[in-house]
């Protein structure tokens, strides 16, 4: 089934440690994005990438990084984790020609 | 820069009876809007949205919404609520022409549908 897929599903990590989550589409989508849910604050931007090769800073960047080696990956990376951190992570994809994004299942960390 | 607001962070209602919610933007430009629903432990997916055309929008599951210009408004509703309704809900919007075509949410509204 097409979609995007997020791996891990839920992760335990210690303040400090570096973390990857994964992102992978199959829709040959253009645009990706990456976006933490907070009880209350809705979802917000971290970053995202318009087309392979290209990266920008959504609304709350500070403390991630992300890459854009091919259409279908769009790695998020902590390099030093903190416990304000700790969120629900959402990638989602969109198609050139289309308006609404496809989002995937989400990946809840915590960061003790 | 484009802002969303929805006005309730809870709404709870009895299984049948009728639900609005309320969202508000804000854009220098034109905009694009959405509406999401998250059930519980999952991703997002879409209700509906408004590119242009008429101003009364619908959606899956008995859902639509209402752009009003005037007001910056995009309110959700739906006459009669099943307990699966039970979700939080999103207010998002795209301004367009802006780079990325970003979505900017709101701060979601969860519904408690009551038998």
């Amino acid at each position: 089934i097409a979609g995007i897929t997020q791996a891990p599903t839920s992760q335990i990590l210690a303040a400090g440690r570096r973390m990857t989550l994964r992102c992978t589409q199959d829709m040959r989508h253009n645009a990706m994005y990456w976006y933490r849910q907070d009880l209350g604050l809705g979802l917000r931007l971290i970053h995202y990438s318009n087309t392979a090769g290209t990266t920008g800073k959504g609304e709350v960047p500070d403390g991630y990084s992300v890459s854009r080696a091919n259409t279908d990956d769009f790695p998020l990376t902590l390099a030093s984790a903190v416990p304000s951190q700790t969120s629900v992570y959402f990638c989602a994809s969109r198609a050139a020609s289309r308006t609404e994004a496809f989002f995937g299942q989400g990946t809840r960390l915590t960061v003790v | 820069a484009q802002s969303v607001t929805q006005l309730d962070s809870q709404v709870p209602v009895f299984e049948e009876a009728p639900v609005e919610l309320r969202c508000n933007y804000s854009s220098s430009v034109s905009v694009y809007l959405f509406w999401y629903v998250q059930y519980p432990n999952q991703g997002l997916q879409l209700l509906l949205k408004y590119l242009s055309g008429s101003t009364l929008v619908k959606g899956i599951n008995g859902f639509e919404a209402e752009f009003n210009k005037s007001q910056t408004s995009f309110h959700l509703r739906k006459p009669s609520v099943h307990i699966s309704d039970t979700a939080e809900y999103f207010c998002a919007v795209i301004s367009v022409g802006a780079a990325g075509n970003k979505l900017t949410f709101g701060g979601g509204t969860r519904v408690l549908v009551k038998p």
